[in-house]
């Protein structure tokens, strides 16, 4: 089955606020998970990665919280702006193969 | 920056006709990657390949498809007797050393590969 997950297909944010995507996995042995940004038409684009032996990474505007305990990771940003409008995808990466989630839309609202 | 090209960007092909999509990896990496992603649904991991060989694929990657390097720039998907069912995005992708923490990996703008 499915080993990485989300928990809500779409997201509508006010321009300027904060989002909040999240994300669940079940595989405990899972110690590198990756956020990946995909525009309608192209490819994922990498946004932001974090290992399990941390719970928190920072990036420019975003953040990746990763919970172990409950297996499950979030990515945060700031200040959302149009740019942002698109599909994030969690993912795991175990040896040399990642394993997508389904996806959330961002939508957002000028 | 460097990035993954592909082509074609979109291919329409009969149902039974074989099909090759190409990739032209970023220059120095030397793991090669092929993800699909039918409309509307998550992106799938297809096959990873090192040296020349296949390292891992997955259970959607069976007989019908194949993959080669034939020269020292491309790296092709060739999809035999295509299906309905094989219409979907086609993601090449590449990472070097193999995709770990902190070696990111990069994904072409995808072919869209129409069976009819």
């Amino acid at each position: 089955g499915e080993s990485v997950g989300l928990h809500l297909p779409t997201l509508s944010v006010q321009e300027g606020d904060n989002s909040i995507i999240n994300c669940a996995y079940s595989n405990s042995a899972s110690d590198y998970f990756i956020w990946y940004k995909q525009e309608s038409g192209k490819g994922p684009q990498f946004i932001i990665d974090i290992r399990s032996n941390m719970d928190k990474r920072q990036g420019q505007r975003v953040t990746v919280l990763l919970n172990k305990t409950v297996k499950h990771l979030s990515l945060q940003i700031a200040a959302t702006q149009p740019g942002d409008s698109a599909v994030y995808f969690c993912a795991e990466n175990m040896d040399q193969k990642v394993t997508f989630g389904t996806g959330t839309k961002l939508q957002v609202i000028p | 920056e460097p990035e993954v090209t592909q082509t074609p960007s979109h291919q329409v092909t009969q149902m039974g006709q074989e099909v090759i999509l190409r990739c032209v990896p970023i220059s120095n990496h030397l793991y090669f990657y092929w993800y699909r992603q039918i409309l509307g649904q998550k992106v799938e991991f297809l096959v990873s390949f090192y040296n020349n060989e296949i390292s891992e694929k997955s259970e959607i990657f069976d007989d019908q498809f194949s993959v080669e390097r034939p020269d020292g720039s491309n790296f092709t998907l060739k999809i035999r007797s295509t299906k309905l069912e094989d219409s979907a995005m086609y993601f090449c992708a590449s990472s070097s050393p193999p995709h770990t923490y902190g070696n990111t990996i990069y994904f072409g703008e995808g072919s869209w590969l129409t069976v009819v």
